[in-house]
């Protein structure tokens, strides 16, 4: 069976600051992942997704995540935060064989200070 | 125009009264998905559906049921709704093709059972 872990329910920064979210991951098959954005009153949407071709995945708005094997990790990063980014955040993992079921992570809630 | 629309967007209900959920897609996918967000617990998911004639329990189906009327709607339905049902709901679409993993949200239905 597959999970996900995001650390930390709520995460603060600057505007202009390294964003870092943080998704383990596990799996007993090889996985695909993902992350989704959900902005205030609005659905998820999709920033990014590995899919087993190169370990570090560019996404939409600035972001990337860097899938490492030896570590389960997926964190989702970007080198300057904007007060857009202010959404909650969530890792998601399905498995590259049969029906793509996707395990959802609890969320972290990004807030961005002037 | 949206891909993936619901309605309501937003409902309030008492309990034990029977309300539907309603989701329509214009993306052409063959796979829709109803999920449930609550606050701390990510998405879970509902049911899904391949196609017309193959649907499936998820996770947490006690106390839902679905239809799937036509390759671009799906429905979820509450026969007696309860408080504990209260959540934010969303329907997602995803395709049967190289791009199968990635899945598609709506907007979301807020729903309040009292």
């Amino acid at each position: 069976a597959q999970s996900v872990t995001q650390l930390g329910s709520h995460v603060s920064v600057s505007e202009g600051a390294l964003v870092l979210l943080r998704c383990n991951y596990s799996s007993s098959v090889p996985p695909y992942l993902f992350w989704y954005v959900q902005y205030p009153n609005q659905g998820l949407q999709l920033l990014l997704k590995y899919t087993s071709a190169a370990t570090l995945v560019k996404g939409i708005n600035g972001f990337e995540a860097e899938f490492k094997k030896s570590e389960t990790s997926f964190h989702l990063t970007k080198p300057s935060a904007h007060m857009s980014d202010a959404a909650e955040y969530f890792c998601a993992v399905s498995t590259n064989t049969g029906f793509q079921k996707l395990v959802f992570g609890t969320g972290t809630r990004l807030l961005v200070s002037p | 125009d949206a891909d993936v629309t619901q309605t309501p967007r937003n409902r309030i209900t008492k309990t034990g009264k029977r309300i539907m959920l309603e989701c329509s897609q214009t993306k052409g996918h063959d796979r829709m998905y109803w999920y449930r967000q609550d606050p701390g617990l990510g998405l879970r998911l509902i049911y899904y559906s391949f196609d017309v004639k193959d649907i499936n329990k998820g996770e947490i189906s006690d106390g839902y049921s679905v239809s799937r009327q036509a390759q671009a709607k799906f429905s979820l339905s509450l026969e007696s709704a309860i408080p504990n049902q209260t959540a934010l709901y969303f329907c997602a679409t995803s395709d049967r093709g190289p791009t199968q993993e990635t899945q598609y949200f709506g907007p979301g239905t807020r729903l309040l059972v009292l």
